[in-house]
């Protein structure tokens, strides 16, 4: 059974690192083909997919968050951590993390809960 | 970057109708768009892949089509439990993917 759940602070202030941790069982992220992204999505509105990082460490970010977006994976302990820099209110979401199958091009088929991160001081 | 467009943005249907979400991508992506189901407070649900392909579990009456530019995702006779949102999204040649903006399937 795959499970992912999201952890990280809920408070962050405006410019600060938010750092954001994955922890998944049930599946190894060093089986080919095996992807964790991160997916947020602010209140009320559309989801935005954020980054991915794959079995054989290939990560890809979305373009206009590259510059301010990490991730990175600790295998043995099973997780995925995002950070996100500089971080603004407009950046106010839930972040979800998700699990995908079949190397690039194969979606997310199972998601997290998602944790609430506000932005403000 | 490659632009997505869902529409309508809100649907309002009852049980038993059949109901089409349109999709359509600014320049082909020739079969990588997913449909993903979304009810308030939870996460989203994979329903399609690959344009058409549905997702292990998940019922027959929700069917995705189209290829390029057009896609689609149409549930045969709607249940109660579909009423939720529904957002497409597509897989680029640079390896990332970008949602459409979502159509709530709300009760008339």
């Amino acid at each position: 059974q795959i499970t992912l759940k999201e952890s990280g602070p809920a408070l962050v202030k405006p410019t600060q690192t938010l750092t954001l941790t994955c922890t998944f069982s049930g599946f190894s992220l060093s089986t080919s083909g095996v992807g964790v992204g991160w997916i947020r999505q602010p209140p009320g509105k559309a989801l935005e997919w954020l980054a991915v990082i794959y079995w054989d460490d290939d990560k890809r970010y979305i373009p206009s968050l590259k510059s301010r977006l990490t991730i990175t994976k600790d295998t043995s302990k099973n997780q995925v951590v995002l950070t996100m820099t500089n971080m603004d209110p407009v950046d106010t979401a839930t972040y979800y993390c998700a699990h995908s199958r079949g190397g690039s091009g194969s979606p997310q088929d199972y998601w997290g809960q998602g944790t609430l991160v506000t932005v403000s001081s | 970057d490659i632009q997505m467009t869902q529409s309508p943005s809100t649907l309002s249907t009852s049980v038993g109708d059949r109901v089409t979400i349109t999709c359509r991508a600014s320049q082909s992506i020739d079969s990588w768009l997913a449909w993903y189901q979304q009810k308030p407070g939870k996460a989203p649900k994979l329903l399609i892949y690959k344009a058409s392909i549905l997702e292990s579990g998940v019922p027959s009456r929700f069917s995705g089509s189209g290829s390029g530019t057009e896609f689609t995702l149409t549930i045969s006779s709607l249940q109660p439990d579909d009423f939720a949102t529904y957002y497409c999204q597509q897989y680029n040649s640079y390896a990332t993917w970008t949602f459409g903006q979502g159509t709530k399937v709300e009760i008339k």
